[in-house]
């Protein structure tokens, strides 16, 4: 059974840092390009970034370029998102999904405010 | 960006009824390989985005035969027949035809 576990999410400042991770299992992790996605409150859902299965590339969508940087570890099965500069508007629930989009983690909530 | 359009935002339902749910697309979802890459999601309160139903028409694994999505191009639809109470929420297209990949707006499933 894919499962995907989102963590790290917290209450932050505005201007701080977040690293967020998403540990997979169920499938063979390093074979698959990974997603965040996030959704503000009571929002639809954003596209932020793509990370290919073997790391040789990355995109962001330009709300987040500059400041997020998208990351894996294949030897731990683990996804990662961290987050700098963070805004109020980076406020959201951040969800990793399987390439695909077939399966998504139950998300973690970001929330940016003094 | 590939600018997804949903409609009704709102879609009130008796149980056991039928209701359709449109997605246009600002261009076309044929990828260059042939395929077109609309999916449909349904998200429940307080869940993450289930898939429905994968690239216009195919059910996913587990997903009831109430629900079926048909369209080309960029007209998309998503139907489902006697609503149950499981079906309320939100739903959502998504198109990965295209990068970025981007979503629709959702419309809201609840009772009349």
């Amino acid at each position: 059974e894919v499962q995907l576990v989102e963590s790290g999410g917290g209450l932050v400042q505005p201007g701080s840092s977040l690293k967020l991770s998403c540990v997979a299992s169920g499938f063979t992790f390093s074979s698959y390009n990974m997603h965040w996605i996030r959704q503000a409150p009571k929002k639809g859902l954003e596209w932020i970034a793509l990370i290919y299965y073997d790391s040789s590339n990355k995109y962001y969508a330009d709300s987040v370029k500059g400041r997020f940087t998208i990351s894996r570890d294949n030897s731990k099965n683990t996804l990662y998102l961290e987050m700098n500069s963070l805004r109020s508007e980076d406020t959201a629930m951040y969800y990793c999904a399987k390439g695909g989009f077939a399966y998504w983690g139950q998300g973690t909530l970001v929330t940016v405010s003094s | 960006d590939v600018l997804m359009t949903q409609t009704p935002v709102s879609l009130p339902v008796s149980l056991g009824g039928q209701v359709s749910i449109s997605c246009r697309s600002s261009q076309s979802l044929v990828h260059s390989d042939g395929n077109t890459y609309l999916h449909w999601y349904l998200q429940k309160p307080g869940q993450s985005p289930q898939l429905l139903i994968y690239r216009v028409s195919n059910r996913f694994s587990g997903v009831p035969d109430r629900f079926s999505g048909s369209g080309s191009g960029t007209d998309f639809t998503l139907k489902i027949s006697r609503v149950e109470p499981e079906d309320l929420g939100v739903y959502y297209c998504l198109q990965s035809t295209h990068f970025p990949p981007t979503f629709g707006g959702g419309t809201k499933l609840e009772l009349k």
